[in-house]
This record gives structure tokens, C-alpha cells and sequence, in this order.
């Protein structure tokens, strides 16, 4: 079984700054993968970074970077100079299989 | 860029009608999905299918759902006989591989149920 939380229901951030998203997940499976989708308000969801749990470096996309702790089961995402096109909701999930799990979300606001 | 189409983007049906909605993958694509997101919630896995056949389902996809892809393109989600809480986004997507290789996602189709 897979359980996805994050925390933070809504976060704003100043256009330019930086802002980290928290997720903490639950897994019984050895084998998984970690990611970060983003749902702007045009509903589509939107792979930002994904991670093997089994990489000990964390991955980078750009702007976007996470801070992967395997044993508390944290993966946070970073969003460096943020920008107006960042305001989306941000789901964090993990992956075993096919199958991928979501968080709740975090509604991203980003202020001019 | 290729993108997963989803058809219709709105539909409304009344409790008890069969209502199928419809996916176009990505042509290259071997992996089939199918989420369901209710307003306000998480975005939930219903389905995955490959070579034809269902390969993990979750406890949400139960007798009143099936899957199929009558032809070369388009991949199907049926509701045989919807009920109020099955009003939801539904969301098709598709991977080139299975496991870990990214899920691009649809626009999803916003079931209403009347």
C-alpha cells in the first residue's frame, strides 16, 4: 500500500524567490519512484521531476529541484526564481509499477 | 509535440446511462491509463492497460468499469450504469513503457451525473 501527504494545502511566493513544496510518503514496496506533477488551471496534469528511490542524488530539472530523504520519506520540491507560469497545484506522488499514487496537492501562488 | 486527446471535454449524462469516454495515446505508446480526479480531491488511478489487456486495477475500478482499445488508436473507458459519485475529471494517459518511464496525461473529460 502507498499513502502520498503533503501538508501544505496552499503556499505563495513572491515572483524571483525561491519556495519548497513538502511530501512525505508511505510504501511497502523496495522498488519505487518518487515525482512531481503540476496541474495548472487548464486542469492538465504535468510531469515536473521524477526520482528513483533508488538514486541516491537528487534530481534537477531546471528551476525545479527536489531534496529526497529516503529514510523519512521525504520528497520536497524546490522551485527556484519562481515565475507567474509556476501558479498551478502541485501534486507529489509515488510510483510502484504502473500504478502511481498522488498527494492531495499544494495550490501554488505566485505574486507579481 | 504529440499529446493524448480525451472526447468529449464535457459530459453530462443522467444516474443509471452508459457513458463511454474516449482517448487518442500517443501513437508510439504501449501503456494505457485511466485516473479519476473528483472536484476537490487527489487525482486517483482507476486502470492500466497494456498488450491488450488490464495489467493492475485499482479497488475504485470495480464491475461497473471496463477498458478497451477497439482499434489501432483510440482507448476506451466505459461506466455501464453511472451513479452520482462517479461525477469527476477523468483523466486517460500513456507511457511509451511501463513502470517509471513518464505518464503523459489528457485534458481529462469532466463526467457530470445528473
Amino acid at each position: 500500500a502507498q499513502t502520498v501527504t503533503q501538508s501544505q494545502p496552499e503556499m505563495s511566493v513572491q515572483e524571483a524567490e525561491t519556495v519548497t513544496l513538502s511530501c512525505t510518503y508511505d510504501t511497502s514496496e523496495s522498488d519505487y519512484y518518487l515525482f512531481w506533477y503540476k496541474q495548472p488551471p487548464s486542469r492538465q496534469m504535468i510531469l515536473v521531476i521524477r526520482q528513483e528511490a533508488y538514486k541516491q542524488q537528487n534530481a534537477t530539472e531546471n528551476r525545479f529541484s527536489v531534496n529526497f530523504q529516503k529514510a523519512a520519506k521525504s520528497f520536497s520540491l524546490k522551485i527556484s526564481d519562481s515565475q507567474l507560469g509556476d501558479a498551478a497545484m502541485y501534486f507529489c506522488g509515488n510510483g510502484a509499477g504502473n500504478m502511481l499514487t498522488f498527494g492531495g496537492g499544494t495550490r501554488l501562488m505566485v505574486k507579481p | 509535440e504529440p499529446e493524448v486527446t480525451q472526447t468529449p471535454s464535457h459530459q453530462v449524462t443522467q444516474m443509471g446511462q452508459e457513458v463511454i469516454l474516449r482517448c487518442v495515446p500517443i501513437s508510439n505508446h504501449l501503456y494505457f491509463y485511466w485516473y479519476r480526479q473528483i472536484l476537490g480531491q487527489k487525482v486517483e488511478f482507476l486502470v492500466s492497460f497494456y498488450n491488450n489487456e488490464i495489467s493492475e486495477k485499482s479497488e475504485i475500478f470495480d464491475d461497473q468499469f471496463s477498458v478497451e482499445r477497439p482499434d489501432g488508436s483510440n482507448f476506451t473507458l466505459k461506466i455501464r450504469s453511472t451513479k452520482l459519485e462517479d461525477s469527476a475529471m477523468y483523466f486517460c494517459a500513456s507511457s511509451v513503457g511501463g513502470r517509471s518511464y513518464e505518464q503523459y496525461f489528457g485534458p481529462g473529460t469532466r463526467l457530470t451525473v445528473t
